[in-house]
């Protein structure tokens, strides 16, 4: 239990549908990470909230884009989906500038785009 | 551009028998993360090492980093079936600590 929490665990999708993925982080941690996992493949790098500030982006389309509240609650939007966002989709939960030691992922959320 | 290198990328041993699963990345980082992932679930951390020649270990694995050779290595002691799983290695650090993964080893202990 990481105390991460994320939402919805599983969704389909059709193409061009947009989706909102919700992220709760561990208490006290004011830093959001998200990530993509394909299948068969590493996490990749999709952007990072700190203080509800986009602070770092991977190479992901505009389309993919991200809020973070003031509780540090995150949500990442996909719009215009495509085949190829089907993917297990990651938030990381820290403290700015790696002060805490660990990384905390929660469970992911499964987007299938059909 | 960091990258991340483990070697092997899959792993297929007996039960009893010892292993080396090594990670190797590009830049300078000033810790290693480990992780492991279950098929169908989440990242699940092991070891965050912070300083070069930092060791930590956890019942039959261990950890331990060189900071000057960009390495790092994950030493398995007589493997047990439950170990079967994805391994990740990620170097981290910096301001905002975002994490690069590689391709993850694979680790398949059979009985």
């Amino acid at each position: 239990e990481t105390g991460v929490t994320q939402s919805p665990t599983h969704l389909i999708k059709t193409r061009g549908q947009q989706v909102t993925l919700r992220c709760s982080s561990q208490s006290g941690h004011n830093t959001v990470s998200w990530y993509q996992q394909a299948l068969g493949q590493g996490p990749q790098f999709i952007f990072q909230y700190y203080r509800e500030e986009e602070n770092g982006r991977g190479n992901f389309p505009p389309r993919f884009s991200g809020l973070q509240f003031p509780n540090y609650s995150s949500e990442l939007n996909v719009n215009a989906l495509e085949l190829d966002d089907s993917a297990l989709y990651l938030c990381a939960s820290s403290l700015a500038g790696g002060q805490g030691n660990t990384i905390y992922f929660g469970e992911g959320s499964w987007l299938t785009v059909v | 551009e960091l990258k991340v290198e483990q070697n092997p990328l899959f792993l297929s041993m007996q039960e009893g028998k010892n292993y080396t699963i090594y990670c190797n990345y590009s830049t300078t980082s000033d810790r290693l993360y480990w992780y492991r992932q279950d098929p169908g679930k989440s990242l699940e951390s092991l070891f965050v090492l912070l300083s070069n020649g930092a060791v930590k270990q956890e019942g039959r694995l261990m950890a331990s980093l060189d900071t000057k050779a960009r390495l790092s290595t994950l030493h398995i002691t007589a493997a047990v079936h439950d170990l079967s799983a994805t391994y990740f290695c990620t170097p981290g650090g910096g301001y905002g600590n975002k994490l690069v993964f590689g391709a993850g080893t694979i680790l398949r202990v059979k009985s």
